[in-house]
């Protein structure tokens, strides 16, 4: 099971593009890379999923190097609502894989 | 629109008292889970059903029992044999089992407290 490490928490202020790298050296073949966004009081949403490269949605991108040992999730020109905790997870999609959501990044956007 | 409703969103037990939070799902999912998260914390597991009338233990599933019934609906009952029942705890749902790669959709949680 990929284990994944990513920084406790992040400021920055409206307006900028933020950047989260999630690390997971050991991640298997068979194995995706998802990002969920969670707000207080709120059950975790998931944002963007990718095997390779570089995948985007209307909310986020999601650039994975050639060696997949990591992984950075870019918010856009971030606002204040973008304030909430990001968890990156690595696991195969098909099957049942024990995994665990993290401590997560703790993200605040300062106006 | 299609989700996730769990129910109530704040609950209170009395000590020695068996409580139940209800989850249901109409996604048409196969897989079901129950987690729970304490302040600044991450996601636990606490069991989790792959199908109907099956469900397996996660990694705190002491004083906590479920039941899978039906596609739409996985009950987790908070026993008196949990200690320390105070959190928040949060349903999901994915398509199949629990990958990691497959996207759990999630309700917005019932805050757990104790009287």
């Amino acid at each position: 099971l990929a284990k994944t490490t990513q920084p406790i928490s992040m400021d920055s202020y409206e307006g900028q593009e933020v950047n989260i790298t999630c690390s997971h050296n050991n991640i298997a073949t068979n194995d995706y890379i998802t990002w969920y966004q969670q707000f207080p009081s709120q059950g975790p949403r998931f944002i963007i999923q990718g095997y390779k490269t570089k995948v985007t949605n209307e909310v986020a991108s999601l650039f994975i190097p050639a060696d997949r040992k990591s992984s950075t999730l870019s918010l856009p020109r971030v606002s204040l609502s973008d304030t909430a905790v990001y968890y990156c997870l690595v696991g195969v999609k098909g099957g049942y894989q024990k995994v665990t959501f993290g401590i997560g990044t703790k993200l605040q956007v300062i106006p | 629109d299609g989700g996730i409703t769990q129910s109530p969103k704040y609950l209170f037990r009395k000590e020695g008292q068996n409580v139940t939070l209800s989850c249901e799902q109409n996604l048409n999912h196969d897989a079901m889970y129950w987690y729970r998260q304490d302040p600044g914390q991450g996601l636990r597991l606490i069991y989790y059903s792959q199908i109907v009338n099956d469900f397996q233990k996660g990694d705190i599933a002491e004083g906590y029992s479920v039941s899978r019934e039906k596609k739409e609906s996985f009950p987790l009952t908070v026993t008196s044999a949990q200690k320390n029942p105070t959190a928040f705890y949060l349903c999901a749902s994915s398509i199949s089992g629990q990958g990691g790669g497959q996207p759990q959709h999630f309700g917005d949680g019932t805050r757990l407290s104790i009287l």
